[in-house]
């Protein structure tokens, strides 16, 4: 399968735990995306990645979220002391780079926080 | 920042019928629009997408339409079939290369 993949694709942890979600973009896809989707919702936008450069982080990411693609491949996004409010599915998509390129999901990591 | 407005939450229709969903955008300096479709506990995939240089553009049965003067673009799907059933999200971007979404619209086709 050469579309983006993540993992865990759910994951039920007690509040206060960490939780980290793992994403693999498409191959030479040099921008990566992750988002929070709530029941009803569109997908938030939460940060992104230019190959590894973090370059721009959304309001709604807290201090307990950090977000790393070390390598520029693929990404990791952390939730520290996590909240019942963190429950959500988190997407991952990636695109090649130029701008307004097509964005192609991961199936996502549902969340929930007991 | 960018806004996208989107109606209706919720379309119900009959097999065969036409639905048109419409998003409007706050930001001139968007330049690109796609419409997702995401079907229950599935990813958001492309169904069709336009740039701010054309009106128009057709794929089969699924249409999409773009007013810059106005600010808004519209999803126009043909002879729906129950498989069209999902949730159809709009979204713009442009100079930030971060696309803000709509709120969704629950598309449903009645057989």
């Amino acid at each position: 399968d050469t579309g983006v993949s993540q993992d865990p694709r759910h994951k039920i942890t007690k509040r206060g735990q960490n939780v980290t979600f793992r994403c693999d973009p498409i191959s030479e896809h040099n921008r990566l995306y992750w988002y929070r989707q709530t029941l009803g919702q569109g997908p938030e936008f939460l940060t992104y990645f230019q190959n590894e450069a973090q370059l721009e982080k959304s309001r709604l990411l807290s201090d307990r979220f950090s977000a790393e693609r070390p390598k520029g491949s693929f990404s990791t996004l952390e939730i520290q002391r996590t909240e019942q409010g963190d429950s959500a599915m988190y997407l991952c998509a990636s695109s090649p780079g130029r701008q307004g390129e097509t964005q192609y999901f991961g199936p996502g990591t549902r969340l929930l926080v007991l | 920042g960018e806004n996208v407005e989107q109606h209706p939450s919720t379309l119900s229709v009959q097999e065969g019928d036409s639905a048109v969903i419409k998003c409007t955008y706050s930001d001139s300096a968007s330049n690109y629009f796609p419409w997702y479709k995401q079907e229950l506990g599935k990813r958001p995939q492309l169904i069709i997408d336009i740039r701010s240089n054309v009106g128009e553009k057709k794929d089969q049965r699924i249409a999409v339409t773009l007013n810059k003067t106005a600010k808004h673009f519209s999803l126009h799907i043909t002879e729906t079939q129950p498989e069209d059933s999902a949730v159809y999200f709009c979204a713009a971007s442009g100079g930030s290369y971060i696309p803000t979404f709509g709120r969704g619209t629950s598309l449903i086709v009645h057989p």
